[in-house]
């Protein structure tokens, strides 16, 4: 399976808020409500943010937030700090019962 | 607290089994809610799954890597296991235990990562 398209990267300022894409087919982000995004900084493990297309799990800032039209998914962090600065990765499931990543979007904080 | 440890040989020769090993802690590994799953990241790169499995035995492998997979549980030492065979220098990889709530997706926790090196 091919992996999810996402920007290679995004910036923001401190204060202001970003999108980052995640375009896939229906057959994984159009077909199932069950994308997921993760943060993850430099040489450490992701860490889950978004589940389920928009919730977040306890502990995650309510400055992130999940959504989906179609076949793209979307994950929205506003009120840009210095510490979201990061990659961020989407996953889907796939209709042959595996998943998929897309390929990873660096986050600049200017 | 949940933990996922991985372990097992940082440097594999090519052509040969690469074999890791997951001990989970804070949480039994025959939880009926989760799936426990193998995920790689190259250096540089972006994150591949490579497989996941449920405390039952029933396996779910990504299909360009199914034919040299194979994952394992054993209930009895809460440990999952993971044997990638015949490797070559583009599985050098940092490989991720994890738990996910569906067979390879929504990873909830994760393991801190152990690089494996494919060189002679």
């Amino acid at each position: 399976q091919s992996a999810l398209t996402q920007p290679a990267s995004v910036s923001g300022s401190p204060g202001q808020s970003i999108t980052i894409s995640c375009t896939g087919t229906s057959s994984d982000v159009g077909g199932y409500d069950y994308v997921s995004w993760y943060q993850q900084h430099p040489g450490k493990a992701p860490k889950l943010m978004i589940y389920d297309v928009s919730n977040r799990p306890s502990g995650v800032s309510n400055r992130f937030s999940g959504s989906k039209s179609g076949n793209t998914a979307s994950l929205t962090i506003s009120g840009l700090q210095a510490e979201d600065e990061a990659d961020y990765y989407c996953s889907s499931p796939t209709s042959v019962s595996t998943g998929v990543f897309g390929g990873g979007t660096r986050l600049t904080v200017l | 607290q949940l933990q996922l440890q991985e372990s097992g040989p940082g440097l594999v020769k090519p052509s040969e089994t690469l074999s890791l090993t997951c001990t989970v802690s804070g949480g039994s590994i025959s939880s009926s809610h989760y799936y426990w799953g193998w995920i790689r990241q190259p250096p540089g790169k972006g994150l591949e799954w490579i497989g996941s499995i449920y405390y039952s035995g029933s396996t779910y492998y990504n299909p360009s890597l199914k034919s040299r997979v194979t994952i394992l549980v054993d209930t009895s030492k809460n440990q999952f296991s993971l044997k990638l065979s015949s490797v070559t220098a583009a599985d050098t990889a940092v490989y991720y235990c994890a738990r996910a709530v569906r067979p390879m997706t929504t990873v909830t926790s994760w393991g801190q990562g152990t690089l494996v090196t494919v060189s002679s």
